[in-house]
């Protein structure tokens, strides 16, 4: 089993939608949790960042992690064309040697279609 | 001001051949990472540098992996002897703290064919 778990997809949503995007994770270490944004052929860039449980709220986007649950969400408001990548789930939490390196999901593909 | 650029872009090898990516962080940045991105399997981590410290070589999948960072800056990733199922997008990731979670921006990575 992974340590963390995504749904890959692909979602396809009407525009204006809200999207919700999830991932699943086994390691109670996991402290710090962030979503990506990657488009096609480009590198991964940082959309939301979360440390412990809680709500994170940003313009359209809102993240919410549930510790207890071991389950984090991402919610797109008001989606638009421009929104369709690939999402990233990944988390970290304090280890040994590399105290920041990133577990992530791998990806669910997001369409929103005009 | 400039992100992290990785080259080359693309790169195609025989089975068999060594192959050299490289990676130059955002100044000033103290840490630099590695993942490897396959299809269908996410990003993988392969290595981690921070400063002058040994680096954490716990993710490379093999002894044919290596890498190195000069002047803790520039890092190479080195793949000897390289086989079908190192066929991959490799990407570097660079942030400027140590505490907590950094921040990570990454490179748009090297795309690696191995026929």
């Amino acid at each position: 089993q992974k340590e963390v778990e995504q749904d890959p997809g692909p979602l396809s949503v009407p525009e204006g939608a809200i999207v919700s995007l999830n991932c699943t994770y086994s390691n109670s270490a996991f402290q710090y949790f962030m979503w990506y944004r990657q488009y096609s052929r480009k590198g991964p860039e940082l959309l939301m960042y979360t440390y412990s449980s809680g709500n994170k709220e940003d313009g359209r986007f809102t993240a919410q992690v549930d510790k207890s649950s071991k389950y984090i969400s991402l919610f797109i408001r008001d989606s638009q064309p421009s929104d369709s990548a690939t999402y990233l789930c990944a988390m970290s939490g304090r280890y040994g040697g590399a105290t920041n390196k990133l577990i992530f999901g791998t990806g669910t593909l997001l369409a929103v279609q005009p | 001001g400039a992100g992290v650029s990785q080259s080359p872009s693309n790169k195609v090898t025989e089975k068999g051949k060594d192959v050299e990516l490289r990676c130059d962080p955002i100044s000033g940045h103290t840490a630099l990472y590695w993942y490897r991105q396959s299809l269908g399997q996410g990003l993988e981590f392969l290595i981690y540098f921070q400063g002058n410290s040994a680096p954490d070589k716990s993710g490379l999948p093999s002894d044919r992996f290596s890498a190195e960072r000069t002047g803790g800056s520039v890092s190479t990733l080195t793949i000897q002897r390289t086989q079908q199922e190192d066929s991959a997008v490799y990407l570097c990731a660079s942030s400027p703290t140590t505490g907590g979670a950094d921040t990570q921006y990454f490179g748009p990575g090297t795309r690696l064919t191995v026929l």
